[in-house]
């Protein structure tokens, strides 16, 4: 079956220090990934996007990622935490060939949290 | 998301009635989704539709049943409404997921439904 598993349901950081939340997925075909943000009592924004070719894919707000297929892992990463980035975090996945796949499938989130 | 409005934003009903959701888009965008989002399960597919009057059903979706007469409309009913349904639901268009398309989904703001 195809999944997709976010490890660690809520992470705390110092400000300044690096922020990494962890994203697998299991899928017999490739996948395409995003990261969405949701800040408080709003919707989901999305960070970034995986489709196709440079594996290492730059987001909003100094927010990177790296798509792994040897792992099958896509981490969001982002150097230097700010107070700002405390939010929750979705990794997302969606598979088809084609196009013919629209839904899209998401983890159960991330609670970043930013210590001052 | 100016694109994309839901309504209403907040709503409390009573078990055992009926309750519709309206998800309302002017991006003419071809594919709309319903989703809930409990704690501790991110967001779950309800239904989604790919085009006028054509939908399907999602991971989540006994007890809802949805409509799309127009492409900027996607409307999501709870025929009897229970407290189980007690959730943030979001609506979510996309216009493709193309392997070369620049496109992800993009989240309205939420409808906090309270079933009592």
């Amino acid at each position: 079956a195809q999944s997709v598993t976010q490890l660690g349901s809520h992470v705390s950081v110092s400000e300044g220090a690096l922020v990494l939340l962890r994203c697998n997925y299991s899928s017999s075909v490739p996948p395409y990934l995003f990261w969405y943000v949701q800040y408080p009592n709003q919707g989901l924004q999305l960070l970034l996007k995986y489709t196709t070719g440079a594996t290492l894919v730059k987001g909003i707000n100094g927010f990177e990622a790296e798509f792994k297929k040897s792992e099958t892992s896509f981490h969001l990463t982002k150097p230097s935490a700010h107070m700002s980035d405390a939010a929750e975090y979705f990794c997302a996945v969606s598979w088809g060939l084609g196009g013919s796949n629209y839904k899209l499938t998401f983890g159960k989130g991330t609670l970043l949290t930013v210590n001052p | 998301d100016a694109g994309i409005t839901q309504s209403p934003r907040h709503k409390v009903t009573e078990t055992g009635t009926p309750v519709t959701l309206r998800c309302h888009q002017t991006e003419n965008h071809r594919y709309m989704y319903w989703y809930r989002q409990d704690p501790g399960h991110g967001l779950r597919l309800i239904h989604y539709s790919y085009g006028v009057k054509d939908t399907d059903k999602g991971e989540v979706s006994d007890g809802y049943s949805v409509s799309r007469s127009k492409t900027e409309d996607f409307l999501l009913t709870l025929e009897s409404a229970t407290s189980s349904q007690t959730s943030v639901y979001f609506c979510a268009i996309s216009e493709s997921l193309l392997r070369d398309s620049p496109y992800g989904y993009t989240f309205g703001s939420g409808t906090r439904l309270t079933v009592v």
